[in-house]
């Protein structure tokens, strides 16, 4: 089955900055990558999401990219702001009906 | 609609009970999942419908373990004789049917703790 590491587990950055999350899959099938920012005891939420038909993608401050020749996929935040600061998680689809099987998680701590 | 809705939102047992927990998906979202998330990591995933089908469950779904979704709507998962290990974010999801793969959208979750 799938597979997904993601890098790296803990990230700073100050207000402002740029921050970059990197993710790697295993099964070359997944054709979907949604990404999801949980707060503390908060539900995961999706924030942006990517195709595999689509190399990248962009909205406002968040883009993804996807190399499926390598199978990575990255996030990037741009001008970063405190409220910035959760758990990002990458995830990966299996085709058969959507399983979404996540990666362990990128703790972002925007400093001010 | 307020998206996916969860009951419990906590849950404290002492081990050897058993605890049901509920999900109310999105109304027009036919498919239902549950994940199971401890802390410091990423939801794993346990079982899947599409209406009233149960069509996957992970290896992580001992036999303690049963989920139901009897009408194809709201959701039930049931732990019997819970454990300690069992002490975990459990969470529920749903997603729509259609041409590709669809987002999708997660409840606030039922905290278990077993004493």
């Amino acid at each position: 089955g799938e597979n997904v590491e993601q890098h790296p587990s803990t990230l700073s950055v100050q207000e402002g900055d740029s921050a970059v999350i990197k993710c790697t899959y295993s099964d070359s099938a997944s054709n979907y990558f949604p990404w999801y920012k949980q707060e503390l005891g908060k539900r995961p939420q999706l924030i942006i999401d990517i195709r595999s038909n689509v190399g990248e993608k962009k909205d406002q401050r968040i883009a993804v990219t996807l190399n499926k020749t390598a199978k990575h996929f990255s996030l990037h935040i741009t001008e970063t702001q405190p409220e910035d600061s959760a758990v990002y998680f990458c995830a990966a689809t299996e085709t058969s009906y959507d399983k979404v099987i996540f990666g362990p998680g990128t703790s972002l701590s925007v400093i001010p | 609609d307020t998206g996916v809705s969860q009951n419990p939102r906590h849950k404290i047992t002492k081990r050897g009970q058993n605890v049901t927990f509920r999900c109310d998906p999105i109304s027009e979202h036919n498919r239902l999942y549950w994940y199971r998330q401890t802390l410091g990591q990423g939801p794993e995933f346990l079982t899947y419908f599409q209406n009233e089908a149960q069509l996957e469950k992970s290896r992580l779904l001992s036999d303690r373990f049963s989920a139901e979704r009897p009408k194809g709507s709201f959701s039930t998962l049931e732990i019997q004789r819970t454990e300690q290990g069992d002490s975990a974010m459990y969470l529920c999801a749903s997603s729509a049917t259609g041409a590709g793969n669809q987002p999708q959208h997660f409840g606030d979750g039922t905290r278990l703790s077993i004493l």
